[in-house]
């Protein structure tokens, strides 16, 4: 089983609401990302986790907070953000297998999220 | 630093002719490369990659990839393109180092059309 679920499939938010993005992977990977795609555009990563520990974060405004409750399950909290953080928010995961780099990161089917 | 081009924003391919989607890459090391494919509002999905060996690797759904060390090429190929073939593909390359996170560099994608 190479799926990685996200929920909710879309999401609407005013840009004073405090929403959350979820994860969930059950292929024993213990890495997991997020990324976020705007239309026609590759994906862009915004944080890594690594064995449940924050490993990358790529600059990402702290109205983004990111947590990874256990190795299956990565989330994305969301305050306070602006119309220009409408985007697809993309959940992978990969082996991250110590020693080895040829990791495939395996997607989700994405979040569309609209900022009003 | 680096670095993954993909030279043509869309390619139009008539249906059973065979296609080629191009990608060239740049990196210091040994390169990792992927190939993805992204169907409208949907995530990425994995096509299939090239780590080391023979350097035509056969992927997903009919694809294969030919890497071209030379050339510092991995041009996505098909055989006889399907109308369900429609979408945007993604090139990606990493260095292949071994241990810790090595960023995925995703091009900038090429959105394959196929005409019945």
């Amino acid at each position: 089983d190479t799926e990685v679920t996200q929920t909710p499939k879309h999401l609407v938010m005013g840009m004073t609401n405090k929403k959350s993005l979820k994860c969930e992977q059950h292929m024993g990977h213990r890495a997991m990302y997020w990324y976020k795609q705007k239309a026609k555009k590759p994906p862009e990563l915004m944080f890594v986790y690594s064995y449940e520990k924050l490993s990358i974060n790529e600059s990402v405004p702290s109205r983004f907070s990111p947590e990874c409750p256990n190795s299956s399950l990565l989330n994305l909290h969301l305050h306070a953000l602006q119309p220009e953080d409408s985007a697809l928010y993309l959940c992978a995961s990969s082996q991250d297998t110590p020693g080895q780099g040829a990791d495939t990161q395996y997607f989700g089917p994405g979040t569309r999220l609209t900022v009003l | 630093a680096q670095s993954v081009a993909q030279p043509e924003d869309q390619v139009n391919v008539a249906e059973g002719n065979p296609l080629t989607v191009k990608c060239t890459y740049s990196v210091s090391g040994n390169p990792y490369l992927f190939w993805y494919v992204q169907y409208p509002n949907r995530g990425l999905q994995f096509l299939l990659k090239y780590i080391t060996g023979d350097n035509l690797v056969k992927g997903s759904y009919g694809f294969e990839a030919e890497f071209n060390k030379s050339q510092t090429s991995f041009h996505l190929k098909k055989p006889s393109a399907l109308v369900s073939d429609s979408a945007l593909y993604f090139c990606a390359v990493r260095e292949g180092v071994s241990g810790g996170y090595q960023k995925v560099t995703f091009g900038t994608g090429t959105k394959l059309q196929v005409i019945p």
